[in-house]
């Protein structure tokens, strides 16, 4: 099994709403990460999970939060979003943070924040 | 700050033509680079990678060039087909021992029948 599985694919969402996205792979890899993809943009990076411990936050608001409960589960719970934060939430894995490889993406979870 | 850009947004081709898509990076001490294809709706899909030990790496109809002088990387894509059509993004990861992936601007390749 060479996939990350993210879901939903879509997500509508208020402000004042909490929701999660959820994203899972079955590689044994011991490292995990959140992106976010505005249209025509690049992926920017969010989170590093590196044997489920937090090891890079990269400036995010606190209205998004990660969570990593087991090696194989990621996820990103959302709570007073804005409607900028509308984009494409990646989810990807690596074989470990301290070295340098393929990272494996999910498809994405769309976020649209009304 | 230290970033990864592309020099051509977008780049039209005849199918069966050879692509090459380039891309400028200003860290030299940037040690591992990869290139990914995103296809509209999808996540980004492994094309090649490159180890800064190497200056070039061939795949299926693929080829990474990597010109650490001038801090270049291009991708060529040989007999370019209509399933190449998609955003082509370079990325690198900065030294220093972690995993810490980084992406550059994206090339839209469309190919022409």
């Amino acid at each position: 099994d060479t996939e990350v599985t993210q879901t939903p694919k879509h997500l509508v969402m208020g402000m004042t709403n909490k929701k999660s996205l959820k994203c899972e792979q079955h590689m044994g890899h011991r490292a995990m990460y959140w992106y976010k993809q505005k249209a025509k943009k690049p992926p920017e990076l969010m989170f590093v999970y590196s044997y489920e411990k937090l090891s890079i936050n990269e400036s995010v608001p606190s209205r998004f939060s990660p969570e990593c409960p087991n090696s194989s589960l990621l996820n990103l719970h959302l709570h007073a979003l804005q409607p900028e934060d509308s984009a494409l939430y990646l989810c990807a894995s690596s074989q470990d943070f301290s070295s340098a490889g393929e990272l494996f993406f999910g498809e994405g979870s769309r976020l649209t924040v009304l | 700050g230290e970033s990864v850009g592309l020099h051509l947004p977008t780049l039209s081709v005849q199918e069966g033509d050879n692509s090459i898509i380039n891309c400028a990076y200003s860290n030299s001490a940037s040690d591992y680079f990869i290139w990914y294809k995103q296809e509209s709706g999808k996540g980004p899909q492994f094309i090649i990678d490159i180890r800064s030990n190497m200056d070039k790496r061939q795949g299926q109809r693929v080829t990474v060039l990597l010109n650490k002088t001038v801090k270049h990387l291009s991708l060529q894509i040989a007999a370019t087909q209509p399933g190449d059509s998609a955003v082509y993004f370079c990325a690198e990861t900065p030294g220093g021992g972690y995993n810490k992936l980084i992406f550059g601007a994206g090339t839209r390749l469309a190919v022409h029948p």
